[in-house]
Order: C-alpha cells, then structure tokens, then sequence
C-alpha cells in the first residue's frame, strides 16, 4: 500500500525557513517523480514544485522560484522541500503527491495527508 | 488567476448529470493529457480521471472525462450525496520550463 506522510509543518515568522519532508512508502521510491502541491486555506490547490525520479531535474512555480528548494533522498525514501524568505501569501497546507512517472507530469495518482504551514508575526 | 478557467460552482439533485468544464490553451490542455481530481471536505485530494478519460480501479463509471481542442470537462451521472466535493482539472504546461497548472476548482453541491 502507497503511503506519503508529511512532516515539518508549523508556525514560522515572515522572513524564516521550514524544512517540509514527505516519507514514502509501498513502491519504488526511485523510480517515480515527485510534487509539493498548497492550498492557501479555502481557496484552490496550487501546483509548488516537482523532482524527477532521479533527482536530477527540477521544476518550480514562479511564485516560489529563488525562495523553495525540492529534493530527495533515494536512499530513505524521503522528499523535501527547503522554503527560506518565507511570506504569508505561503501559508498553506502542504501536500506532497506522487507522480505516475519517473519525469515529472500532472499525473499525481497517490498524496499525503498534508503538513499545514503558517507565516505569521 | 488560475490558467486552467473552471466554473466556481456546480449544483445538481441525486440522480442528474452534471457536468464540469475546464478551459486552457494551446500549451497546456492543447498539447497535454488533462486530470481531474475530487477533493472531499477535508481530505487530501484523490485522482479521480487520468489522460483524458481514463479511470483508476475504484472510481465507479458514473465519473467521466473528455477532452476536445483546448479544454475537457468531467462529467458525472447518476449523481449521489457522497459526489458532493471540490472538482479540479489538470494539465502539464510546455510554456517557459513547464509547469503543472491546475484550474481553481468547482464546489459541486448535491441538492
């Protein structure tokens, strides 16, 4: 069975960092992209950033490019997403989801139950 | 401003069909497979339709998907109590260095 947990969620000050994680299990980790993907509470999801399987190629959404950084440990089975300069506008229930493929796509079959992050003074 | 437009709500009673729209470009719908994802009151989304109009194991017949030109809509027939849910599309974008782009969403209300 397919499991994605996040963790690292909490309360941050504008201007800080969190370091979000996404530990999978129940299928080769490897060998499948992977994506971060908000929702700002009550509105709509929000497409983040997404790894290759290999973690050799990244993408990232304009609004968090420069701030955000994906990553993956193939050894733990583990994702990650570093936000440094934190902004309100990035409060938001984080989901990590796992792609149909070994290159990133919007074929996102399996997510995680999401980390809820807040920036707040 | 979502790049994928989606209606913000949608309505039916138990038993109608409903249908959802999503409208993209040449980039994004035009080029690329589209998703749909249902997302209940406080869960984490769950696939629902993959390339276009096909259906993982578990998601009854009564949800389908097409895609014509630049946009797709789901369909849902037969429509139950439990459908009532937040409906988003999806797509790869080929613009600048590609992106996934999703459409805001449409609250569907099972009267």
């Amino acid at each position: 069975e397919v499991q994605l947990v996040e963790s690292g969620g909490g309360l941050v000050q504008p201007g800080g960092s969190l370091r979000l994680s996404c530990a999978a299990s129940g299928f080769t980790f490897s060998s499948y992209a992977m994506s971060w993907v908000r929702q700002a509470p009550g509105k709509g999801l929000e497409w983040v950033s997404s790894i290759s399987g290999s973690g050799d190629t990244t993408h990232y959404a304009d609004s968090v490019k420069g701030r955000f950084t994906i990553s993956r440990d193939n050894s733990k089975n583990t994702l990650y997403l570093q936000m440094n300069s934190l902004r309100a506008e990035d409060t938001a229930i984080y989901y990590c989801a796992k792609d149909r493929a070994m290159s990133s796509s919007a074929f996102l079959d399996y997510w995680g139950q999401g980390t809820l992050v807040t920036v707040s003074s | 401003q979502s790049v994928l437009t989606q209606p913000p709500s949608a309505s039916g009673t138990p038993g109608q069909r409903v249908t959802i729209s999503c409208s993209g470009s040449s980039s994004n719908i035009g080029s690329n497979y589209v998703y749909w994802y249902q997302q209940l009151p406080g869960t984490a989304p769950k696939l629902l339709i993959y390339r276009n109009n096909q259906r993982p194991s578990g998601v009854p017949d009564r949800f389908s998907g097409s895609k014509s030109g630049t946009s797709a809509s789901l369909a849902i027939s037969g429509l139950r109590s439990e459908d009532e849910a937040d409906y988003y599309c999806a797509a790869w974008d080929d613009s600048l260095s590609g992106d996934v782009v999703f459409g805001g969403g449409t609250k569907l209300t099972v009267l």
